[in-house]
Formats: C-alpha cells, structure tokens, sequence
C-alpha cells in the first residue's frame, strides 16, 4: 500500500532532551512537509522539503531540525530549544494535493 | 494565499446532506480551492479541489461561486463517520512548493 508513516504514534520524553520523529513515504513525491498542531487549533507549518538535500523553514521553525537524505525520509529532530514541544506533529507529502500521515504526539514531561 | 472564513462549528443530521460553507473574498485568479478533513487525532485527509468550476468525487461536491468569492463543500448523505473539523483553504500552486495554510475550520457535528 502506497502512504505515509509516521512513528511513534505517542511518544513521550523528558525536558531538555532532544527526540527525533520518523517519517516516510512510498508515494514518489518530491516534496515533504512537517506541521505541529496545538489543541483546537489548526496546523502551522515547521519545515518543508521540495527535493532532496534542500529544506526551508516554515513558520514556526525555531527549534526544530530537519534532514532530507532520501526521498523516501524526512525526519524532524525537535531540540532542547523548543519551548514548548508537546504537540501533535503531522507530516505530508505531496504532488498536487497534500497527503497526510497519521502523526505523532509528543508529550515532553 | 488569500485567507478562508467559516463557520466555527455546525451541526447536521444523519442521512441529510451536509453544506459547509467557506468565503474567500480575496482570492486571487491563479487560487484553487481546497478542501481537507480532519477526524480526532488523525492526520487532515484531501477531499476535493477546484478552479472555477463545480466539482464532484467519490466523496463530495464542491460548489465555487461564480465570482468565486465563496464556495460550499456539499456531504450528500452525511454518515456519523463523517463527523470531523472541516478545512477550506486557497492556494496558488507555484514553484515555492505546495504549502497549506490551515486555519480554524469548521467542526460537523453528525447526529443521529
């Protein structure tokens, strides 16, 4: 089956450690893309990745970290920077219309 | 991208058709319309797009005015599954990538 994964589902850490979310897909597509969203809100954009080796920063990139090796991966690394890190973190990627993975929801104790 | 006004919530009963309404007063001639929905704690799922004109899945339909100053995403027989929070977004396809603002949304409430 063609999609996006996202691991873990919930994930848990403690403050001051740095954690790496994994994502992956086997749509093909060039592009990716990581998104936080805070309770009753809606996502904002952290980093994106329209081909290999190149990343820019979204909105709220402070504290965040991305690489893009493969065009299969693109892994957010939240650090220590991060203020306030627990959230839910969604990743897509895309051709035309934006394909979801099923998050990840850190909580930073 | 221009920015999407809707509804915060609506309620609509099982069986009966869904219309959820989205204004886009500024959008520009190149913005296309989108539609995504998110159910509790899932990742946003594509549901429709258009330019101009009406548009029909396997899913939806969507209804641009004709000034396409708003547009309506129409569920025809809303099932309690189809309870979520509801995204309208325009977006011109360009070469800085497909991004996505996403804002508030509308949450349906499907009720038996």
């Amino acid at each position: 089956d063609g999609g996006i994964t996202q691991s873990p589902k919930y994930l848990f850490r403690k403050e001051g450690q740095n954690v790496t979310l994994s994502c992956e897909q086997n749509l093909n597509h060039d592009a990716m893309y990581w998104y936080r969203q805070d309770p009753g809100q809606g996502l904002r954009l952290i980093y994106y990745s329209q081909i290999v080796n190149d990343f820019q920063k979204g909105d709220i990139a402070e504290g965040y970290s991305v690489s893009r090796e493969k065009k299969e991966s693109f892994p957010l690394t939240v650090t220590s920077a991060q203020k306030n890190p627990t959230a839910f973190y969604l990743c897509a990627s895309s051709a035309n219309e934006q394909f979801f993975g099923p998050g990840t929801r850190l909580t930073v104790l | 991208d221009a920015k999407t006004t809707q509804p915060t919530s609506m309620d609509c009963a099982e069986g009966r058709a869904a219309n959820l309404p989205c204004n886009h007063s500024t959008i520009s001639g190149n913005e296309y319309v989108y539609w995504y929905r998110q159910i509790h704690s899932q990742g946003p799922q594509y549901i429709i797009h258009g330019l101009k004109n009406n548009e029909t899945n396997e899913m939806a339909s969507l209804i641009i005015t004709e000034d396409r100053k708003s547009s309506t995403l129409i569920l025809p027989h809303a099932t309690l599954r189809d309870t979520a929070v509801y995204y309208c977004i325009v977006r011109a396809y360009n070469n800085a990538g497909n991004m996505l603002t996403f804002g508030g949304g509308t949450r349906l409430m499907v009720k038996p």
